[in-house]
């Protein structure tokens, strides 16, 4: 069955510093991957995606994430962090084994930015 | 901007007092999700419809049902909530033969 893994509940990150936020997953077929960002009482927001190509995909915010398929990885990144993207951060999996039809969310991980 | 709306934004009800939570969208997607969020938790799928297929998830409770009378509106009903059934709930929208979803900002339910 498909999963996916966020191993850290929380990073804090000074403002201006760079970020990483880990995704791993689980799944048997081509996995179409997804970032989502979700602010305090909001929707999630659609950062980027991967579904295929270049293996380093760009996304809205000055977000990027690149697809290690010998990894099951899937990590986000930001050179620089600012106070607005203190957040929670979603990765998601989905693809042809769910007819696209259901995306597999991992637990998350909460961004808090210091001064 | 084309877009997914759910409405309210916050809805207080009683514990046992049915509740209807409103999605509509202008992207003209053919599926729809409802999804229930609870504190601090990912995202859980409830349903989806496909068109006018209805596709329940297994362990969804019965309490928990679904309308969609056209393409831009589907409800979600609590027959009898529960405290336990307080949480974020999200509507989602996908067109077919794509694998995005677009979510809508969300109804908070607070059960009293």
């Amino acid at each position: 069955a498909q999963s996916v893994t966020q191993p850290d509940i929380h990073i804090t990150v000074s403002e201006g510093a760079s970020l990483e936020l880990r995704c791993n997953y689980s799944y048997g077929a081509t996995p179409y991957l997804f970032w989502y960002v979700q602010s305090p009482g909001q929707g999630l927001q659609l950062l980027l995606k991967y579904f295929s190509g270049d293996t380093l995909v760009q996304g809205i915010k000055g977000f990027e994430a690149e697809f290690k398929r010998s990894q099951s990885s899937f990590n986000l990144r930001k050179p620089s962090v600012h106070w607005s993207d203190a957040a929670e951060y979603f990765c998601a999996v989905g693809g042809r084994n769910t007819g696209f039809q259901k995306l597999v969310f991992g637990t998350g991980t909460r961004l808090l930015v210091s001064p | 901007d084309a877009m997914v709306i759910q409405n309210p934004r916050y809805q207080v009800t009683q514990f046992g007092k049915p509740v209807t939570l409103s999605c509509s969208q202008t992207l003209n997607h053919n599926v729809m999700y409802w999804y229930q969020q609870k504190s601090s938790q990912a995202p859980k799928l409830l349903f989806h419809y496909y068109d006018k297929d209805f596709n329940n998830e297994a362990d969804t409770p019965d309490n928990f049902q679904s309308r969609r009378p056209n393409t831009s509106f589907c409800f979600l009903d609590i027959r009898s909530p529960g405290l336990g059934d307080a949480a974020m709930y999200l509507c989602a929208t996908r067109r077919d033969g794509t694998e995005t979803q677009y979510f809508g900002p969300g109804t908070r339910l607070l059960v009293l």
